[in-house]
C-alpha cells in the first residue's frame, strides 16, 4: 500500500519564528489534506489540496504531485499553533494519514 | 465547526462488552468513513460507507461493523471488546468520493 512520511517528527520553536513541514507519499494521489489536531483530538482542516499552492492567513501549503510531496509552511508562529499536523492522502477515496509532526511554540 | 458530531464523547467498557459509536453530519454528505486512533499514531482507516452500502475497509476484524442510514448518518459497532481496541474514534463526512474529509470531535473509548 501507499506510504506516507512526515518531517520532522518533532519540532520546537519559539513564537514568532516560521516553520515547514513535509509529506513525502509513495504513489499517485486523487486528494491530500492537512489537518491540525488540537490536545482534544480534533482534527482541524487546514487545506485541501491535492496540486497546487494555497494560503489561508499564516498558513500556506504546496503540492507537486508529480514528485509526490507536499509542504505546509507556517510563518510568524503562535503558542496556539502546537498540536499534531497530519498530512492525509487518498490513492482511492480513503484517507491514509501520515505518522504526524508534533509542534510545540513556546512564547 | 466541522458539521459532524459525535457521540458519545468518552465511553468506558469491560473486555468483551459490545459498544455502538454514533456520527451524523450535515445534509448532503452522503459518504462517511470511521477511524481508529491509537495514542501517539495516525489514524487508521476502519471502514467507508458511501449512500449506505460499504465502500472499502481496512486492516480490521469482522467484530469491528458498521451501518449508514438513509439521513446518512452512521453507527460503528464493535463486538467482544479488546483491551486494544482503546483510541479514539473518528468519524469523516465528505460530500462524495474523492471530496474533503470533515472530522467530527471523536469517541475516546476506554476499555478496562
Amino acid at each position: 500500500g501507499i506510504q506516507v512520511e512526515q518531517s520532522p517528527p518533532d519540532l520546537i520553536l519559539q513564537e514568532g519564528a516560521n516553520s515547514t513541514l513535509r509529506c513525502n507519499f509513495s504513489d499517485s494521489v486523487n486528494n491530500l489534506q492537512w489537518f491540525h489536531q488540537n490536545p482534544w483530538g480534533q482534527l482541524i482542516n487546514l487545506f485541501y489540496i491535492p496540486s497546487g499552492t494555497k494560503q489561508n492567513g499564516r498558513l500556506s501549503a504546496t503540492t507537486v504531485a508529480t514528485e509526490r510531496y507536499s509542504l505546509l509552511y507556517i510563518s510568524s508562529s503562535q503558542t496556539t499553533d502546537s498540536g499534531v499536523y497530519f498530512c492525509a492522502v487518498a490513492p482511492t477515496d480513503k484517507l491514509i494519514f501520515g505518522t504526524g509532526t508534533r509542534l510545540q511554540v513556546f512564547p | 465547526e466541522t458539521g459532524v458530531t459525535q457521540s458519545p464523547t468518552h465511553l468506558i467498557k469491560t473486555r468483551g462488552q459490545q459498544v455502538t459509536l454514533r456520527c451524523s453530519s450535515q445534509s448532503g454528505h452522503n459518504t462517511v468513513s470511521w477511524y481508529q486512533q491509537a495514542l501517539g499514531q495516525g489514524p487508521q482507516f476502519i471502514f467507508q460507507y458511501y449512500r449506505e452500502e460499504e465502500n472499502g475497509r481496512g486492516n480490521f476484524p469482522p467484530r469491528f461493523s458498521g451501518l449508514q442510514f438513509p439521513n446518512y448518518s452512521s453507527e460503528l459497532n464493535v463486538n467482544a471488546l479488546e483491551l486494544d481496541d482503546s483510541a479514539l474514534y473518528l468519524c469523516a463526512c465528505s460530500l462524495g468520493l474523492d471530496s474533503e474529509a470533515f472530522f467530527g470531535q471523536g469517541t475516546r473509548l476506554t476499555v478496562v
